[in-house]
């Protein structure tokens, strides 16, 4: 069974709207990263999260794990059709940093 | 920062050839790559963790001697699809994680078409 669920899977925003894709696991999270792809590329780091209650923010995007370090959630305020693309969440299970394993991913797209 | 170099971006095969994708750190050195499967508009498949010097360890379901992984030094993992048949055609994507730096980086990917 998949140890990562993304939800929503897909998202239609119109742009300067914010919106939130949220990654739950079904273990408990050593680190959290967040990816972005563009369709046929590769993987863009976002940004990663390790301690229970952290919350990192980078331009328009911030990312949050939870306390019990088994939910994050990414927020994007007011998108722009730049923010377009596949957001996978990606976690290390292990607490060895020995394996990565993504999540369903949120396709988003942003209309003008 | 980190820099992985994946080769090639493209490749069209004919069934029953065998194709080999390259995966190199350019700037760090990896002890441990991975190899990702991708499936449209699916999420990223570990396949297996390559370790230099060493037999790379496969997830359950992935044939090791359909896929075969050499991790010869410590800037380079290649992966080898064997007698490669239309349904291993996919979007084929490494990684690495450079000590110095935060967060996993990956290759630009390849695609692979076996017609």
């Amino acid at each position: 069974s998949q140890e990562l669920e993304q939800s929503p899977q897909s998202l239609i925003v119109q742009e300067g709207k914010n919106l939130t894709i949220n990654c739950t696991s079904s273990k408990t999270l050593y680190g959290l990263y967040w990816y972005k792809q563009k369709y046929g590329e590769g993987l863009i780091f976002l940004m990663m999260l390790q301690k229970g209650g952290e919350e990192k923010s980078h331009e328009k995007i911030t990312a949050k794990l939870d306390e019990k370090k088994q939910q994050s959630s990414l927020h994007i305020t007011a998108s722009q059709p730049s923010h377009a693309g596949i957001y996978l969440c990606g976690a290390d299970n292990t607490g060895t940093a020995s394996k990565l394993t993504f999540g369903t991913g949120t396709r988003l797209q942003v209309t003008l | 920062g980190a820099v992985v170099s994946q080769h090639p971006s493209r490749v069209i095969c004919k069934s029953g050839t065998s194709v080999k994708i390259e995966c190199r750190s350019l700037d760090f050195q990896a002890t441990t790559m991975f190899w990702y499967r991708q499936f449209p508009k699916q999420s990223l498949m570990l396949m297996a963790t390559s370790n230099e010097g060493s037999k790379a360890t496969y997830e359950q379901g992935v044939e090791k001697d359909k896929f075969l992984i050499n991790h010869a030094s410590l800037t380079l993992s290649t992966l080898t699809v064997t007698s490669a048949h239309p349904e291993d055609s996919s979007f084929y994507i490494c990684s690495a994680r450079d000590q110095g730096s935060v967060g996993y980086t990956f290759g630009s990917g390849t695609r692979l078409t076996v017609v």
